[in-house]
C-alpha cells in the first residue's frame, strides 16, 4: 500500500535562512507527487506539482526516485512562508485519489 | 475561479446524533472527496465519489456513510456521531482528466461531538 512520511511535524527557521521540508513515500508503482499548502484561516491548495519541475513562490521539490523523496526547499525562507504543508502522492488512478502525509507546520520568525 | 463551498464553518453535536456535512462544488467536477484533517495524522481520506450515485470507501470509512444525488453536491454523513469523531472535515473536487491532477478544497468544516 501506498504511504506517505513527513517525518517533523514542526519547523521553526529565522527570515532568511534555507528551509527543507523531508517527505518519503513508498509505492511501487510510478509516483505522481505533490506539495499543498494551508495558509493561517484560508483554504488547502496546490503549491507544486513534481511533474511540472517548477518554482512556486521560490519553492522547488525534485523528485528523488533512489531514496523514494520528495523534499521541497527554499533557499531564503520569508515570514509569508509560515504555513501547514503537506505532501502527497498520486497513485495513477483515474479519479486522482491522493494519499497525504502528516503535515508539516513552517514557522519563519522575522 | 473554482468554488467549493461546505454548509457549516463550525458545527457542534451530541452523540448518537446522525449529522450531515454538505459540500457543493459549482465547477462540473465529476470527482469529488471527503478528508478529515486531525493533527499529526495529515489528511485521511473517508469516501469519494467519481459520478452521481457512485462512490467508493477510502482509508478510513467507518462510521460513515456519503450520498451524491446531483453531480454539484456531495454529503457526508455521520450515522450516529462519536467523540471520535470531533475533527475538521475538508471537501475537494477534481475534474476526471488524466492531465489535470489537482484538487481544489473547501474551507472547511469543524465538528465538535460531545
Amino acid at each position: 500500500a501506498q504511504r506517505v512520511t513527513q517525518p517533523e511535524k514542526l519547523l521553526s527557521v529565522f527570515k532568511g535562512a534555507p528551509v527543507e521540508l523531508k517527505c518519503n513515500y513508498s509505492y511501487s508503482g510510478s509516483p505522481e507527487l505533490f506539495w499543498y499548502v494551508q495558509y493561517s484561516r484560508q483554504r488547502l491548495q496546490l503549491l507544486l506539482r513534481h511533474i511540472s519541475r517548477e518554482s512556486i513562490k521560490g519553492f522547488t521539490a525534485d523528485l528523488n526516485k533512489g531514496e523514494t523523496s520528495f523534499h521541497l526547499k527554499k533557499p531564503f525562507a520569508q515570514e509569508e512562508d509560515s504555513a501547514m504543508y503537506y505532501c502527497a502522492l498520486r497513485t495513477g488512478t483515474s479519479y486522482g485519489k491522493l494519499t497525504f502525509g502528516q503535515g508539516t507546520i513552517l514557522t519563519v520568525h522575522p | 475561479d473554482v468554488k467549493v463551498t461546505q454548509s457549516s464553518r463550525y458545527l457542534v453535536k451530541r452523540t448518537g446524533e446522525k449529522v450531515f456535512l454538505e459540500c457543493v462544488q459549482d465547477m462540473d467536477h465529476e470527482n469529488m472527496f471527503w478528508y478529515r484533517q486531525d493533527p499529526g495524522l495529515g489528511l485521511r481520506l473517508i469516501y469519494f465519489s467519481y459520478d452521481v450515485k457512485m462512490k467508493e470507501k477510502g482509508d478510513i470509512p467507518e462510521g460513515y456513510s456519503v450520498s451524491r444525488e446531483k453531480k454539484e453536491r456531495f454529503s457526508l454523513i455521520l450515522e450516529s456521531a462519536s467523540t471520535n469523531q470531533t475533527s475538521m472535515y475538508l471537501c475537494a473536487s477534481s475534474p476526471v482528466a488524466e492531465w489535470f491532477d489537482e484538487q481544489f478544497f473547501g474551507p472547511g468544516t469543524r465538528l465538535t461531538v460531545l
